[in-house]
């Protein structure tokens, strides 16, 4: 069965330096990737997602995730961190009847 | 602004109640999703349609009834809610392109915060 694991609950991080959020996944045959965001009282929103191709993939608000094949990983990174980026944040895989299976959240504190 | 669109945001309820959430997406997408989301926890699936049709139940209780009246509207029809039922529901839709819909993200609402007394 697909996974992913989100290891971290809460990740804090200084304004300006960067940040990464860790996702680790378990997979058969091609994993469908994804990234969303959830900001307080919203629904979720979709950052990026990797398919086939660079393994370094760019989306939303200047963030961008690296695909490990190796080290079965789809960290979310960001070079500078801005305390708007503070939210709950959620890595996602597609499974086979195209279920989004999710991580269980990990919470981003950006600190001033 | 979100592209999916859910009535009403809040909602607080009896345990006799019946009430419906709705949800509009006019992105022409054909597969809609129901998901219901604890606090600080990941949406959990409830329903799947995929051209107006029922596709996926997550052996959700019948008090929880859904509806696709056509390609741009969901429904979610409530009756006899227990409190534990009490959470944000949110709606989703995705392309359903059969060649490429395993890669395709879902577009989520900002949910209806449901409140039962």
């Amino acid at each position: 069965a697909q996974s992913v694991a989100q290891p971290e609950d809460q990740v804090n991080v200084a304004e300006g330096n960067p940040l990464t959020v860790k996702c680790t996944y378990s997979v058969s045959g091609n994993p469908y990737l994804f990234w969303y965001v959830q900001y307080p009282n919203r629904g979720l929103q979709f950052l990026l997602k990797y398919i086939t191709g660079d393994n370094l993939v760019k989306g939303s608000y200047g963030f961008e995730a690296e695909f490990n094949k190796s080290q079965t990983s789809f960290h979310l990174k960001k070079p500078s961190a801005l305390v708007s980026d503070s939210a709950l944040y959620f890595c996602a895989v597609k499974d086979r009847d195209d279920k989004i299976i999710f991580g269980k959240g990990t919470r981003l504190h950006i600190l001033p | 602004d979100t592209e999916v669109t859910q009535t009403p945001k809040h909602l607080v309820m009896g345990m006799t109640n019946k009430k419906s959430l709705k949800c509009e997406q006019h992105m022409g997408h054909r597969a809609m999703y129901w998901y219901k989301q604890k606090a600080k926890k990941p949406p959990e699936l409830m329903f799947v349609y995929s051209y107006e049709k029922l596709s996926i139940n997550e052996s959700v209780p019948s008090r929880f009834s859904p509806e696709c009246p056509n390609s741009s509207l969901l429904n979610l029809h409530l009756h006899a809610l227990q409190p534990e039922d009490s959470a944000l529901y949110l709606c989703a839709s995705s392309q359903d392109r059969s060649r490429d819909r395993a890669n395709q993200p879902q577009h989520f609402g900002d949910g209806t915060r449901l409140s039962i007394l």
